[in-house]
């Protein structure tokens, strides 16, 4: 079976300082890993996706993950923080075992203080 | 473009009501998904479907049913509303290599 552990539900950074939110993901296959941005009273933004090219991912508005196997970890990072990053972030995996749906981490708030 | 359309976007429905979300796709693809979301659980799977005619349970299919009729199509329906199914739905679609997912933009359910 699948399923994903993101550490911390909320997160509070400073504006200019590093982002990190942590998604650990067990699977018995190579999993597929997403990552999701959800603003207030929005629908779910894929931020970027690992599929098994490159292990460090980018993906939009400044964020990459980097895939490490070993750790079975694929954490979310950006170098420096904006306002407009403040959202709710979702990690997600997908195990080609023929189940092809998604499951989802139980999220993480990112809050950007000025 | 292609899309994926939830309709309603909000809905307030009474507690024994039988309650159906839609959920539209132009993108073609054969797997369609319901989620509902809530509050420190993330999004949690209710009913898939990897084609016409084929609807699969999910973690939480408790009192939820699908049907496929269409490729375009998957709706949702609550059989007999409960105060627990007050949450917000979304549905989604994905391309058969999995590495594509679409959501729609959510439906926020109130039962009363």
């Amino acid at each position: 079976a699948q399923s994903v552990t993101q550490l911390g539900s909320h997160v509070s950074v400073s504006e200019g300082a590093l982002v990190l939110l942590r998604c650990n993901y067990s699977s018995s296959v190579p999993p597929y890993l997403f990552w999701y941005v959800q603003y207030p009273n929005q629908g779910l933004q894929l931020l970027l996706k690992y599929t098994s090219a490159a292990t460090l991912v980018k993906g939009i508005n400044g964020f990459e993950a980097e895939f490490k196997k070993s750790e079975t970890s694929f954490h979310l990072t950006k170098p420096s923080a904006h306002m407009s990053d403040a959202a709710e972030y979702f990690c997600a995996v997908r195990s080609d075992t023929g189940r092809r749906a998604l499951t989802f981490g139980s999220g993480t708030r990112l809050q950007v203080q000025p | 473009d292609a899309e994926i359309t939830q309709s309603p976007r909000h809905k307030i429905t009474e507690t024994g009501r039988q309650v159906t979300l839609a959920c539209h796709q132009t993108w073609n693809h054969n797997n369609m998904f319901w989620y509902r979301q809530d509050l420190g659980h993330g999004l949690r799977l209710i009913h898939y479907s990897y084609g016409v005619q084929d609807t699969n349970k999910g973690e939480v299919s408790d009192g939820y049913s699908v049907s496929r009729s269409n490729t375009e199509d998957l709706p949702l329906t609550l059989e007999s509303a409960a105060s627990s199914q007050t949450s917000v739905y979304f549905c989604a679609s994905s391309d058969n290599q999995g590495s594509g997912y679409t959501f729609g933009s959510g439906t926020r359910l109130t039962v009363v």
